[in-house]
């Protein structure tokens, strides 16, 4: 059984940084296209990042350069960097994946991201 | 690329509910749908316009044609009340693109 583990949300600041993580087990994540997906409170999903088997990575326009998407092999994990955290970064952070690119298989129980002073 | 899906449907139990999700020659296009209940993660129920996961029920169906792909709910029930998302990726564009939603309410 796949299951996916998010971790690293909380209360942060504006202009504050934070990484989350996703713990994958029954599912190697070097041989998965991975992704996070957002959703802000009472909203629809949005697509922020993606990073292919290859380790080729793409991102939302909507990041603006403040997102990092990242892989540890050897942890079974892959992460997700933000800085300068705003106010509508607030979400719930899920990862999703799977073997194919085009489409979400798998998905964790999220990671709730607060951004207020 | 947008996906556009009306905000709201409703429908009675056992009667079938048809969802949609508008974009421009969306047949040319492989469309996804998630169903997400109130305080859970999404959980893909069509993928590759009309296949199904294994563990999905066999009322859950889906199809593709010129700019309207849609899902279909047959004999509706209570447990099947959450939204429901269409997505596609848009390669052109390294974008993955979800549609509004479409809050199912069964009466």
């Amino acid at each position: 059984e796949v299951q996916l583990v998010e971790s690293g949300g909380g209360l942060i600041q504006p202009g504050g940084s934070l990484r989350l993580s996703c713990s994958a087990s029954g599912l190697i994540v070097s041989n998965n296209h991975m992704s996070w997906v957002r959703q802000a409170p009472g909203r629809g999903l949005q697509w922020v990042s993606f990073i292919h088997t290859g380790g080729s990575t793409y991102y939302a326009d909507s990041t603006q350069g403040r997102f990092t998407i990242s892989r540890d092999s050897s942890k079974n994990t892959i992460y997700l960097q933000i800085d300068s955290l705003r106010a509508d970064d607030t979400a719930v952070y899920y990862c999703a994946g799977g073997r194919l690119e085009r489409r979400f298989d798998y998905w964790g129980q999220g990671a709730l991201v607060t951004v207020s002073s | 690329y947008v996906l556009t899906q009306p905000p709201s449907v409703s429908v009675a139990p056992g009667k079938t509910a048809d969802i949609t999700c508008g974009g421009t020659n969306i047949v040319h296009k492989t469309v996804h749908w998630y169903q997400q209940k109130p305080g859970q993660a999404p959980v893909l129920v069509v993928y590759d316009d009309t296949d199904r996961p294994s563990g999905i029920p066999e009322r859950f169906s889906g199809s593709n044609s010129e700019n309207t792909a849609t899902l279909t709910i047959s004999w509706v029930e209570a447990g099947d009340e959450a939204d429901y998302y269409c997505q596609v990726w848009d390669p052109s564009h390294d974008d993955w693109v979800f549609g509004g939603g479409t809050r199912l309410t069964v009466l």
